[in-house]
């Protein structure tokens, strides 16, 4: 079956870096895109990133655009988010989801990674 | 990339029908069908319930629909359960090759 795991969340101070990761099973990885979604405490969803299947096309939301940078190892079945300069409003859990292919909607979803900003 | 609008919250009685909608732009759900909806229920990961405006993943139950008119989606539950209360993301594709998710929308079954 089709699963997603996140890892690498944390507690880090405002300013410093943090990488997730997503592991996948249970498809062939390759032929995949990959999304990462967010949700700050109490709030909605907020996507963030895509990597598409080639592992070349990559787009970012505006408010992460520039500090954070999404990639893949497809030999490994895993998707990086690597989340630099960080600010406290990146506080979120981070869900990494299987994008569906040619229709840009996440069938498939992680439980998530708790990412803390806080000094 | 300004969030879809949909309302805060709706409300319906077991087995009423209740719709939400979903407001964006000519830069996402007025110019492609790729609006997604999801269900989240408290503590879990969201769920797929519609993509591609109204296709049903499979395991979805019939009572879920979607539509678009111009630039505004809506999701219709029929035969309204207590288990369907929960909340309810929209998304759309934009001209920006990103994805961008509507605030929310919390409903209460009576």
């Amino acid at each position: 079956q089709v699963q997603l795991v996140e890892s690498g969340g944390g507690v880090v101070q405002p300013g410093g870096s943090l990488r997730l990761s997503c592991s996948a099973s249970g498809f062939i990885f390759s032929s995949y895109g990959i999304h990462w979604v967010r949700q700050a405490p109490g709030r909605g969803l907020e996507w963030v990133a895509v990597i598409w299947s080639d592992g070349y096309n990559r787009h970012y939301a505006d408010s992460v655009k520039g500090r954070f940078t999404i990639s893949r190892d497809n030999s490994r079945s895993t998707v990086y988010l690597q989340m630099n300069s960080l600010r406290a409003e990146d506080t979120a859990l981070y869900y990494c989801t299987r994008g569906t292919s040619g229709t840009y909607s996440s069938d498939y979803w992680g439980l998530g990674t708790l990412v803390t900003v806080s000094s | 990339q300004s969030a879809l609008t949909q309302p805060a919250s709706v409300s319906g009685s077991p087995g009423q029908s209740i719709t939400i909608s979903c407001t964006g732009t000519y830069s996402d759900i007025g110019v492609y069908n790729f609006v997604s909806w999801y269900q989240q229920h408290p503590g879990k990961a969201p769920k797929l319930i519609i993509s591609e405006v109204s296709y049903r993943p499979s395991g979805v139950s019939t009572r879920f629909s979607g539509s678009k008119s111009a630039d505004t989606a809506s999701l219709t539950i029929s035969g309204l359960r207590a288990e369907d209360e929960a909340d309810y993301y929209c998304s759309s594709y934009t001209t920006s090759n990103t994805v961008v998710f509507g605030g929310g929308t919390k409903l209460t079954v009576l």
